[in-house]
């Protein structure tokens, strides 16, 4: 299987801030990666794919980039509906199983 | 607009088959797409389990592919899920998911369904 390491595990930050969360596969994966936000009791819901394309309905302070082993999604601006628990997705159709980071939570400073 | 919605019992014990239905409305399973499980054990990350296309072959994660069935029933527009001899690391939400291929992002996720594992 192909590993996803995110970090950090935990990030604190206050409204308006620029913040970057890292995700590192354990091969090479292209550009099959995607984000999610999940929110307490809630489903993930789906921020961007293929490693930089942002999903409908999706705020543009929202980006992510990479290609290969290491990705960054990044958020401009920090609302307050922002703070919550993001993951990265590996879907490589060479890798036998899909797998997913163990997740960045990000929490008010 | 497509709705994913999990059921099954709450509750199922050590060694027994956990069984859940995805019940899907706004999109007929036969017209296409991949449709699957993932899940997630209170407060840790989420797991691929395995997805199905209408009419095809099911892929499973490896670690649970000797215990794992997934299946359509495309007359009930319902996806199922049976996870035999369950422990209790098979607590979790377990999420009903659709993709556009059997490798892809997810697009749409059912709302979950908490399944404990219990003596």
């Amino acid at each position: 299987d192909i590993q996803m390491t995110q970090s950090p595990s935990t990030l604190s930050a206050s409204v308006g801030d620029r913040i970057s969360i890292t995700c590192r596969a354990s091969q090479s994966i292209s550009t099959w990666l995607a984000w999610y936000q999940q929110k307490p009791g809630k489903a993930p819901k789906i921020l961007i794919y293929k490693a930089s394309t942002l999903a409908s309905g999706v705020p543009s302070r929202f980006s992510g980039s990479g290609s290969g082993t290491e990705f960054t999604l990044s958020i401009s601006s920090l609302q307050p509906e922002d703070f919550a628990t993001y993951y990265c997705h590996q879907y490589d159709s060479h890798s036998p199983s899909l797998t997913f980071g163990g997740g960045t939570k990000v929490d008010v400073k | 607009q497509v709705q994913l919605q999990e059921s099954g019992p709450g509750l199922v014990k050590f060694s027994e088959t956990l069984s859940l239905t995805c019940a899907v409305s706004g999109h007929s399973i036969s017209s296409g797409y991949y449709w699957g499980w993932v899940r997630q054990p209170p407060n840790k990350g989420l797991e691929w389990i395995g997805n199905i296309y209408h009419n095809g072959l099911p892929y499973y994660n490896p670690s649970l592919e000797r215990r794992v069935t997934i299946s359509v029933d495309t007359s009930r527009n319902q996806v199922s899920l049976k996870l035999n001899s369950v422990t209790a690391t098979d607590t979790a939400v377990y999420y009903c998911v659709r993709s556009a291929r059997q490798s892809d992002w997810v697009d749409n996720w059912g709302q979950g369904t908490l399944v404990t594992a219990s003596s």
